[in-house]
Order: structure tokens, then sequence, then C-alpha cells
């Protein structure tokens, strides 16, 4: 399988709103709506921030949601801050019990 | 709480195998998938496969087929990737994760496999 596509950088400043794509094909996230998404901060474990598209797991914050429209799946970051700066990856069933992540998307905080 | 501790780092030489293991504790090991998911340094997140840790039922991705195995021991809550035939380009940290569906919501702490001769 081929990686999903996503932007390799995005910034905003505080308190903006920033969007990441993550683009694939109708084999993997037009087929299912079984995205997740990650966050990764220099030197630790990523951490699920979106499950299924759009939900969130308890403890993560309202500001990050997600949607798909087609083969293009996306995470949204209301009221930027500081601590939101770090790698974001997506990543979508793809069918017959396999899974593909996206190449990953750095996040700054101007 | 749920953890997910993996065995420490690894240096092995091109050719050789490593195994690397995952002790998961704070809930019923057989009742969740342990996945394992691989980053080389400054590179993104490449999933391997999965195991059904209660069927020992095992799922890989295609580029790993014939050089991975995932394993289970059951009786200590611990989940093992092998791999083999190393080269130089499977010098990566390895996270194994607790499957829920296809999203993972607990990591171990990752794993530094080193490839050198």
């Amino acid at each position: 399988q081929s990686a999903l596509t996503q932007p390799a950088s995005v910034s905003g400043s505080p308190g903006q709103s920033i969007t990441i794509s993550c683009t694939g094909t109708s084999s993997d996230v037009g087929s299912y709506n079984l995205v997740s998404w990650y966050q990764q901060h220099p030197g630790k474990a990523p951490q699920l921030m979106i499950y299924e598209g759009s939900k969130r797991p308890s403890g993560v914050s309202h500001r990050f949601s997600g949607s798909k429209s087609g083969n293009t799946a996306s995470l949204t970051i209301s009221g930027l801050q500081a601590e939101d700066e770090a790698d974001y990856y997506c990543c979508s069933y793809a069918g017959s019990g396999t899974v593909v992540f996206g190449g990953g998307t750095q996040v700054t905080v101007l | 709480q749920v953890q997910l501790v993996q065995s420490g780092a690894e240096v092995k030489k091109p050719g050789a195998s490593v195994k690397v293991s995952c002790k998961a504790s704070g809930y019923t090991f057989t009742s969740y998938d342990i996945n394992w998911v691989r980053q080389a340094t400054g590179q993104g997140l490449e999933w391997m496969g999965w195991m059904n840790p209660n069927s020992g039922n095992t799922g890989y991705a295609q580029k790993f087929q014939g050089r991975v195995t995932m394993t289970r021991n059951t009786s200590i809550s611990t989940a093992y990737m092998e791999l083999s035939s190393l080269r130089f380009e499977d010098t990566a940290v390895y996270y194994c994760a607790r499957g829920l569906g296809f999203s993972y919501g607990h990591w171990g702490q990752g794993t530094l496999v080193t490839v050198s001769s």
C-alpha cells in the first residue's frame, strides 16, 4: 500500500485554526470511516487524538476535530496553542486487515 | 492504568534477527489486538502488522511478509515481534500499540533497534 498524502508542514499563530489534510484512495480513506489521527512530540510515542474519523478519546481537547470528504480526511485544530506544536499523522484502514499511515505533518505555532 | 512496557535497545548486525517484547498490564491482555509500528529517525510511522493475543492470529504488511513474526505468551501478558534478515534500513524505533478497531489508544515507549556492522 502507498502512504497517505499529508502536507509536510502547516503553521499558524496562537488562537488561529489550522487544518491538516490526509489524502488516500477509494481503497482506504474513501471506503471506510476508520481514519485516526496521532500527535507526536519529539522523542515521545504517538498519542491518539481522533478515531473513526471524528471521535475524540477521553481527555483530548475539544479543539481537535476530524472530518472526511471522499478520499480526503482532515484534522482541524482550533484555538491553536503552543503545546500543539508537534508532528501529526493520519492513519486509515485499507482493507484485508491492513493499515496505512500518512507521511506526517509538522505543525508550527508562530 | 493501561501500560505497555517494551524491552530495551538492541544493536544487531546485518542478516541477524531481533526480537522485541511488549509487556501489557492494567487490562485483560487477550481482549485487544497488539499492533507493531516502526519509525526510522526523522521519518514517519510505518505499520508492520497485528496480532490477536487470544487466538494468536496475525496479519502482516506486505512489505514485511516472510521477515516478521508476531507471537505472544498469554501467561505473562507479553507480545513479541521478531524481524529477521535485518538490513541497515531496518534501523528504527519499534512501537507496540494496543488496537481498538483500527486505532491505537495506548502505545509502548518504543525500542530502538540499530543495525550496524
